[in-house]
């Protein structure tokens, strides 16, 4: 069974604090995706990775960063954490080249920054 | 640049009717994939359907159907006799070529027992 594992289902942190969210997939895809969901927003795409070290912005990047060591890990980095950043964060990863595949998501990791 | 509308942001009917949720979308690319997942309350994204821009025959799957027109821009989503399970949260999602992929804003189904 394909699987992306988001580490933290819910956490709390502080206005200020440094946040890591961590994703790993076992499909061996290319590509992987962050998205944050948001009530009447739907998802919107925060970065993206189509190989490893290899990074693009997407639709709402500031605040954030990413990482790609290794091709089964896409992590998610709150610099400085602020109040407007608490949502629901989505991992995914697909198969074909860019978007034209169906994607595969974790459960999602529930931040709320207080 | 892409778009997906998804103008009902909550629908809920009782146990065995028929409901459909619409999308609307909009690009400029004439190669372009369309998508619709499911959100059940474990907060879990499902693949439900991918359809190409070339491919304009519905889909039936079950109690889901798909019907998708270019003339009006719309790939709605049909559950026929629907259960307490369908509810969830349902996106519906427009990627082309050389874009990333586009979410509408879901809309939330409750069926009703």
């Amino acid at each position: 069974d394909v699987k992306v594992t988001q580490s933290s289902r819910y956490l709390v942190k502080r206005t200020g604090e440094k946040v890591f969210l961590e994703c790993v997939q076992d499909m061996d895809h290319e590509n992987m995706f962050w998205y944050r969901q948001d009530p009447g927003l739907g998802l919107r795409l925060i970065y993206f990775s189509y190989d490893v070290k290899m990074k693009e912005k997407g639709d709402i990047p500031e605040g954030y960063s990413v990482s790609r060591e290794k091709k089964e890990r896409f992590s998610l980095i709150l610099e400085s954490a602020s109040t407007n950043q608490t949502s629901m964060y989505l991992c995914a990863s697909s198969r074909l080249v860019k978007n034209t595949g169906e994607l595969f998501f974790g459960e999602g990791s529930r931040l709320t920054v207080l | 640049a892409q778009k997906v509308t998804q103008a009902q942001t909550e629908i809920s009917v009782v146990e065995k009717e028929d409901v459909t949720l619409d999308c609307v979308y909009e690009t400029r690319d004439t190669t372009y994939y369309l998508f619709w997942y499911k959100q059940p309350p474990s907060g879990e994204l499902v693949f439900l359907i991918r359809r190409n821009s070339f491919d304009e025959q519905n889909e039936i799957s079950g109690r889901y159907s798909w019907n998708f027109q270019k003339s009006t821009s719309s790939f709605n989503f049909t559950i026929t006799a629907s259960q307490v399970v369908d509810s969830a949260v349902y996106f519906c999602a427009l990627s082309e070529r050389n874009n990333d992929m586009r979410f509408g804003a879901g809309t939330r189904l409750t069926v009703k027992p």
